[in-house]
C-alpha cells in the first residue's frame, strides 16, 4: 500500500533554532517527492518536488533533501513567519492523485 | 488570475440534506482533485479527475459523487450528508506534468 509518514507531528524551535523535519514513504516507483505549506485556514502551498535520491532543492531558509526512502526539509534559522504545517506527499503508483502525510506542525517563537 | 476557486467558503447542513461544493479553475488544467482535511487524518483524497468527463475514486469516495462536465469546473455532491462528513473540503488543479497541485481556500462544511 502507498504510503507517506511524516515525522514529528509537531515541532516547537525558537527563532535560530535549526531543525529537520521528515518525510518517509512506501510509495513503488517514486514519480515525484512533494513539500507543501500549510498556513492556518488556507489550502496547502507548493514549495519543492523532488525526483530522485540525491536531489536537493532550496528556498529562502528550507532546503528539501531525497533519498530512496525519506526525504528531510531542514530549516535553517527559523522564523516566526515560519510557523505553518508542512506536508509531504507522493504520487500513487499509478501517477494520478498525490498521497499526502499527516503533516508536521511547526511553531517558531521569538 | 483567480487560480482555484471554491464556493462556498462555509456551509452547515442538517443530516440528510443535499448539497454541491463548486471547483473552478481558470489555468486550464487536466487534473482536478477533490480532498478532506480531518484534524489528525491529514489529507485524503475523495475523487478526482484526469480530464473533462472523466472521474476516479480516491481513498475515501463513499457518500460522494463528482461530475466534470466542463474542463475548467469539478463538483462534489452530497446526497444524503451524514456528520461523518463535518470537514474542510479542498480542491486542487494540476496540468498535464502535474509537478505541482494548486489549491483553492477550501469549505468548511458542518453536518448537524
Amino acid at each position: 500500500e502507498d504510503q507517506v509518514t511524516q515525522s514529528p507531528e509537531a515541532l516547537r524551535l525558537q527563532e535560530g533554532e535549526s531543525s529537520s523535519l521528515n518525510c518517509s514513504y512506501t510509495v513503488s516507483g517514486l514519480r515525484g517527492l512533494f513539500w507543501y505549506r500549510q498556513d492556518p485556514g488556507k489550502g496547502p502551498e507548493f514549495l519543492f518536488t523532488l525526483y530522485s535520491a540525491g536531489e536537493e532543492k532550496e528556498k529562502e531558509r528550507l532546503k528539501a533533501t531525497l533519498t530512496k526512502k525519506e526525504s528531510f526539509l531542514h530549516i535553517t534559522a527559523p522564523k516566526p513567519e515560519d510557523s505553518a504545517t508542512y506536508l509531504c506527499a507522493a504520487y500513487n503508483q499509478a501517477g494520478t492523485a498525490l498521497i499526502f502525510g499527516k503533516g508536521t506542525t511547526l511553531s517558531v517563537s521569538s | 488570475n483567480a487560480g482555484v476557486t471554491q464556493t462556498p467558503k462555509f456551509r452547515v447542513l442538517k443530516t440528510g440534506q443535499s448539497m454541491t461544493l463548486l471547483c473552478a479553475q481558470d489555468m486550464n488544467h487536466e487534473y482536478m482533485y477533490w480532498y478532506r482535511q480531518d484534524p489528525g487524518m491529514g489529507l485524503r483524497l475523495i475523487h478526482y479527475s484526469v480530464g473533462e468527463g472523466t472521474t476516479a475514486k480516491g481513498e475515501v469516495p463513499d457518500g460522494y459523487n463528482v461530475s466534470r462536465l466542463k474542463k475548467q469546473n469539478f463538483l462534489l455532491g452530497l446526497e444524503s450528508a451524514a456528520p461523518s462528513q463535518t470537514s474542510v473540503y479542498f480542491c486542487a488543479s494540476g496540468d498535464l506534468t502535474n509537478e505541482k497541485l494548486f489549491f483553492g481556500s477550501g469549505t468548511q462544511l458542518s453536518v448537524l
